[in-house]
């Protein structure tokens, strides 16, 4: 089913341990996301891409790395866990036009001890 | 930063009851386009409605219809006949600079 998927659906890491959280779009979308859900937050923009080999922070970058190497693929790496990246983690893509809004995944749950 | 607003923290209505969630933004830009999420206990996303901004017209899915007030920065949800399946966080957002902004997020509950 074309869709976006994400991997893994859930990870508990210790602090200080590194990750990093897959983005697999099959709709040939130019643009992706990944933002933080926390409660009362709404979502936050972390970094997102506009093209193959290009990422822009957003809103709440620090902590993170990304990195779009193929086009249906972006990454989100955490390199040194702190409890404060608690969250859950959505990524979304979509066309340059904006006719159909994002297209999600299913989110990740990390839970940082 | 811009920012898109959702005032409601949580409401509650009954089954069959009319209920409105209120959003208001912020942009400098004339055209955009301001879009309503739905985030049942699935924590998946669902797309509910859409508006162009250049659009007078309010847009309408089915029970559900915003109005849309372009100069006041509003862009209100309402859901007809509310059903126990529309029990959800719902996300008012905006886009702008090739991405959406989002609101906190409204808890709406359905009550039998």
């Amino acid at each position: 089913n074309a869709g976006v998927t994400q991997t893994p659906k859930f990870r508990v890491l210790k602090t200080g341990q590194s990750m990093t959280l897959l983005c697999a779009q099959d709709m040939n979308h130019e643009y992706m996301y990944w933002y933080r859900q926390d409660p009362g937050m709404g979502l936050r923009l972390i970094h997102y891409s506009v093209g193959e080999g290009t990422t822009a922070k957003g809103e709440v970058p620090d902590g993170y790395n990304v990195s779009r190497l193929k086009k249906q693929n972006f990454l989100l790496g955490l390199e040194s866990a702190a409890p404060s990246q608690t969250s859950v983690y959505f990524c979304a893509s979509s066309y340059p036009s904006w006719n159909y809004g994002y297209t999600f995944g299913s989110g990740t749950r990390l839970t940082v001890v | 930063a811009q920012t898109v607003t959702q005032s409601q923290p949580e409401m509650s209505v009954q089954e069959a009851e009319t209920v409105t969630l209120s959003c208001t933004y912020d942009t400098s830009e004339n055209n955009y386009y301001l879009f309503w999420y739905k985030q049942p206990p699935s924590r998946q996303m669902i797309l509910v409605i859409r508006q162009e901004a250049y659009k007078q017209q309010n847009a309408t899915e089915n029970r559900f219809s915003v109005n849309f007030q372009k100069a006041a920065k509003s862009f209100s949800l309402k859901i007809s006949d509310s059903q126990l399946g529309d029990t959800a966080m719902y996300f008012c957002a905006r886009e702008g600079a090739q991405k959406l902004v989002f609101g906190q997020g409204t808890r709406l509950t359905i009550n039998p």
